[in-house]
């Protein structure tokens, strides 16, 4: 079993579309959770990060973590083109950083 | 602040042929990592380093792969020989230090490497 597991999509949404993306995880010792963003021949980029359990918000970006359920989200708000790029959850514990294989979010004019 | 810096971006090269990859970090940055990022999978650790001192190199390949970051700043991370699953992007990050307080690494663009 892997230790973070992502839905890896592809998921394709209209412009102005509420998006959800999704990542299960095994490891209670993951104290931190973030949400990466990598753009087609980029390196991923921080998005946001959680430490506990709630919501976090950052304009239209709201990420959220469970941590009885050991499920975390990231919610997209009024979707642009300009978000279409893969989404890459990703867990911290024990000074190591583990991904999620990624979605590929792709948002249509 | 400048980013992390990587070369080359691109390489194709045989099977059983060397290849080596550089990074150079955020100035400051005392902690580095080389991640392999196969197509369609998230980045996968290879080796971390804080300074010039290998923190965790468990997932590296290590009869083929190897890495330094000598005087703890820029790292090269090498191929020798190449097989056709090692084609994959190879990320360097880095991180002021391992419980970074923005819990997230920087990282470069990568080098795309094709093995033929």
């Amino acid at each position: 079993q892997k230790e973070v597991e992502q839905d890896p999509g592809p998921l394709s949404v209209p412009e102005g579309a509420i998006v959800s993306l999704n990542c299960t995880y095994s490891n209670s010792a993951f104290q931190y959770f973030m949400w990466y963003r990598q753009y087609s021949r980029k390196g991923p980029e921080l998005l946001m990060y959680t430490y506990s359990s709630g919501n976090k918000e950052d304009g239209r970006f709201t990420a959220q973590v469970d941590k009885s359920s050991k499920y975390i989200s990231l919610f997209i708000r009024d979707s642009q083109p300009s978000d279409s790029a893969t989404y890459l959850c990703a867990m911290r514990g024990g000074g190591k950083l583990i991904f999620g294989q990624g979605t590929e979010l792709s948002v249509k004019p | 602040e400048a980013g992390v810096a990587q070369s080359p971006r691109y390489k194709i090269i045989e099977k059983r042929q060397s290849v080596a990859f550089w990074c150079n970090p955020i100035s400051g940055h005392a902690t580095l990592y080389w991640y392999q990022q196969i197509l369609g999978q998230g980045p996968k650790l290879l080796i971390q380093f804080q300074n010039n001192g290998v923190v965790d190199d468990s997932q590296l390949p290590k009869d083929r792969f190897s890495a330094e970051r000598l005087k703890g700043v820029d790292s090269t991370l090498k191929i020798q020989p190449a097989k056709l699953e090692d084609s994959a992007v190879y990320l360097c990050a880095s991180s002021r230090t391992i419980d970074s307080t923005n819990y997230g690494y920087t990282f470069g663009s990568g080098t795309r490497l094709t093995v033929v």
